[in-house]
């Protein structure tokens, strides 16, 4: 079994709509990220959370909420889905480790918003 | 904001010949990272260089890290069809607030 999951892996909504992406991990990792994939912009940093209490924004959070629900869960929210959310999104997870922390990636969802 | 400049964003070569792959930022890392990431799912890494200067081989691959730790590259021998996929370098300032910024990433096809 995946160490990260995500779900839906494939995700069609309408503009307003608000939907959740969902993020589990059987790692134990502390650590939890959310990404948005663009082709030609690489991986941007949504939000990020260090353990149960801690929740930040990363460089691009507007239109965006998050929910971390235990250690192993992490949730995206997009409150009212605009067309250019669509995207690909990845969860990730990590445990402190300096300058050699991994990052362990799910296998993204893949949304379209119209 | 510390930006990562990867080039070229595009390579089509053929199997057998040898390839390098750039990263290059203005700003210095504490470490820089290799991933890869194949359609259909999420990048994996392949390496981490957090010395300046250092050089890591992976079988074919060989990842070095600049002297000013402010630039990386990755030098594949021989590709192989199964090199395909997305390269992406990360880097890392380091710290108790760790996150990583990822450069826009180099889509390499390589051709039997």
């Amino acid at each position: 079994d995946a160490d990260v999951t995500q779900t839906p892996r494939n995700r069609i909504t309408k503009t307003g709509k608000r939907i959740m992406l969902e993020c589990s991990q059987t790692k134990g990792h502390d650590r939890m990220y959310w990404y948005r994939q663009d082709p030609g912009l690489g991986l941007r940093l949504i939000y990020y959370s260090f353990d149960v209490k801690d929740i930040n924004k990363g460089e691009i959070s507007d239109g965006y909420s998050v929910s971390r629900q235990a250690q192993a869960k992490f949730s995206l929210s997009l409150e009212s889905a605009i067309p250019n959310q669509t995207a690909l999104y990845f969860c990730a997870t990590s445990d402190p480790g300096g300058s050699q922390e991994t990052q362990y990636f799910g296998p993204g969802t893949r949304l379209l918003v119209l | 904001t510390q930006l990562l400049e990867q080039s070229p964003q595009f390579l089509s070569i053929q199997e057998g010949e040898n390839l390098t792959v750039y990263c290059n930022s203005s700003s210095v890392f504490s470490s820089l990272q290799w991933y890869r990431q194949e359609p259909g799912e999420g990048p994996v890494l392949l390496v981490t260089v957090v010395t300046g200067g250092e050089v890591k081989k992976l079988k074919r691959l060989t990842f070095q890290f600049g002297d000013a730790r402010k630039d990386s590259s990755l030098h594949i021998t021989a590709a192989q069809p199964g090199d395909t996929g997305l390269y992406l370098c990360a880097g890392t300032t380091g710290g108790s607030n760790y996150k990583l910024t990822f450069g826009k990433g180099t889509l390499l096809t390589v051709n039997p």
